[in-house]
């Protein structure tokens, strides 16, 4: 049973340029949630997905990011137009259920590296 | 708003030390409570969880006590191994919050043979 699939793992892109970073849930796991983690800090909610629909992307900033969990294929986080303060690594989880006592599974994350 | 609070890193510890590292949350309701470990250059791993005040999560020697008195859920492990090396996280869910998990900054263990 194949855990969280993230890719690429490492990622490093010019400033302006877009950023796409890839999620397969678990297995029969139909939500997913991307998390963002600064050098030096604790992991950040941006954004939670069920299929075909954003259910919460009160951690999202306003501008230059997306999301989007299509009916069919991977999870896809994208970044227009990047600028250093991007870099991060970005890890994805996915859960069965959505109840706050059920676990999330994290995939090993893509980092990202703005030059 | 929720958050959690975990203590000052790093921790440099001698092989079979006993290890606390301390935990404390805010949060409405009766959230769930979590520890996940980040080994170097992987993802999250959970390590345990505590669903309810007075739960007790345990995973491969590490203990954690769910204290709503206190508001924390402080990680304990009798005897580490050099293996144990490596940034915990201390993390609650929030019932009705879409079950996003909230973090502490996470701190990095080290363990000397």
């Amino acid at each position: 049973n194949a855990g969280v699939m993230q890719n690429p793992r490492h990622l490093v892109r010019r400033r302006g340029q877009e950023a796409r970073l890839r999620c397969s849930p678990m297995k029969g796991h139909s939500h997913v949630y991307w998390y963002r983690q600064l050098p030096e800090e604790g992991l950040k909610f941006m954004v939670y997905l069920q299929k075909e629909n954003i259910i919460d992307e009160s951690g999202m900033p306003k501008e230059r990011f997306s999301a989007e969990f299509p009916k069919e294929g991977p999870s896809i986080l994208r970044i227009q137009q990047v600028v250093r303060g991007d870099s991060a690594a970005y890890f994805c989880a996915s859960s069965s259920l959505l109840r706050s006592t059920d676990t999330q599974y994290f995939g090993p994350g893509t980092r990202l590296t703005v030059l | 708003g929720n958050s959690v609070t975990q203590m000052e890193g790093p921790v440099t510890l001698s092989e079979e030390a006993f290890l606390t590292i301390n935990c404390t949350y805010t949060a409405t309701g009766y959230p769930s409570l979590f520890w996940y470990v980040q080994y170097p250059g992987e993802g999250l791993q959970l390590l345990l969880k505590a669903t309810k005040a007075d739960d007790k999560g345990s995973n491969k020697g590490f203990e954690a006590t769910y204290r709503k008195e206190t508001t924390s859920f402080h990680l304990e492990k009798g005897s580490v191994q050099v293996s144990d090396s490596a940034v915990y996280f201390c993390a609650l869910s929030a019932t009705g919050a879409n079950s996003k998990l909230t973090f502490g900054k996470g701190i990095t263990l080290s363990v000397r043979p």
